[in-house]
């Protein structure tokens, strides 16, 4: 199976910081990858598609890049509604399709 | 609007049986594959099984011989049918969907329904 790991576990940051997410996938997988938003309680959502796409409803102020098998997720302005913690997942081939472990981003 | 919302999770017994139902409405039922994702705070989000519009059928290894997911389109309906359950299997069970055209990537959950399996 496809292993994603995620970097940082934790991340504290201020309104205003330019915040990015690592997420590492252990081989390739084109860009056949999504991030994903959760709140405490609440569903994930999803953010971006195939690594770049942005969902429709989504911020402009996240964005999504892949160079090999690393992709990043950037919030270029965080807002106070981003305070949540943050899943990639691949979807390349056939399943099992794996998550990354979670990137919690928190007030400073 | 688009809405899935699970319900029949609760507290089991180990080796007990469960199922969890997925009732979708706000779009074309059959235009979407249909998954079954956990989430426990030791394993994180873990995608368990989905269902093509036809029946078509995908397991994680985890659950294959234990959990059956079926889909009634006609009920605009998805299910799992948990049986076997052990405490590993205490989670939080979404319901998902995703365009196959597009990607196994999951645009719409479920709010989610907590399955507790102990004595």
């Amino acid at each position: 199976d496809i292993q994603m790991t995620q970097s940082p576990s934790t991340l504290s940051a201020s309104v205003g910081d330019r915040v990015i997410i690592t997420c590492r996938a252990s081989q390739s997988i084109s860009s056949w990858l999504a991030w994903y938003q959760q709140k405490p309680g609440k569903a994930p959502k999803l953010l971006i598609y195939k690594a770049s796409n942005l969902q429709s409803g989504v911020p402009s102020r996240f964005s999504g890049s892949a160079s090999g098998t690393e992709f990043t997720l950037t919030i270029s302005s965080l807002q106070t509604d981003d305070f949540a913690t943050y899943y990639c997942q691949h979807y390349s081939t056939s399943s099992p399709w794996t998550f990354g472990q979670g990137t919690k981003v928190e007030i400073k | 609007q688009v809405q899935l919302v699970e319900s029949g999770g609760g507290l089991v017994k180990p080796g007990g049986s469960l199922r969890l139902s997925c009732a979708a409405s706000g779009f074309t039922f059959t235009d979407y594959y249909m998954s079954w994702i956990r989430q426990t705070p030791g394993k994180g989000l873990e995608w368990l099984s989905s269902i093509s519009d036809s029946g078509s059928i995908f397991y994680a290894d985890s659950v294959k011989g234990r959990f059956a997911i079926y889909r009634d389109n006609a009920k605009n309906s998805l299910y799992l049918q948990m049986n076997s359950l052990r405490a590993e299997d205490t989670a939080v069970y979404y319901c998902a969907r995703y365009n196959v055209y597009q990607g196994a990537y999951f645009d719409c959950w479920g709010q989610g329904t907590l399955v507790t399996v102990s004595s």
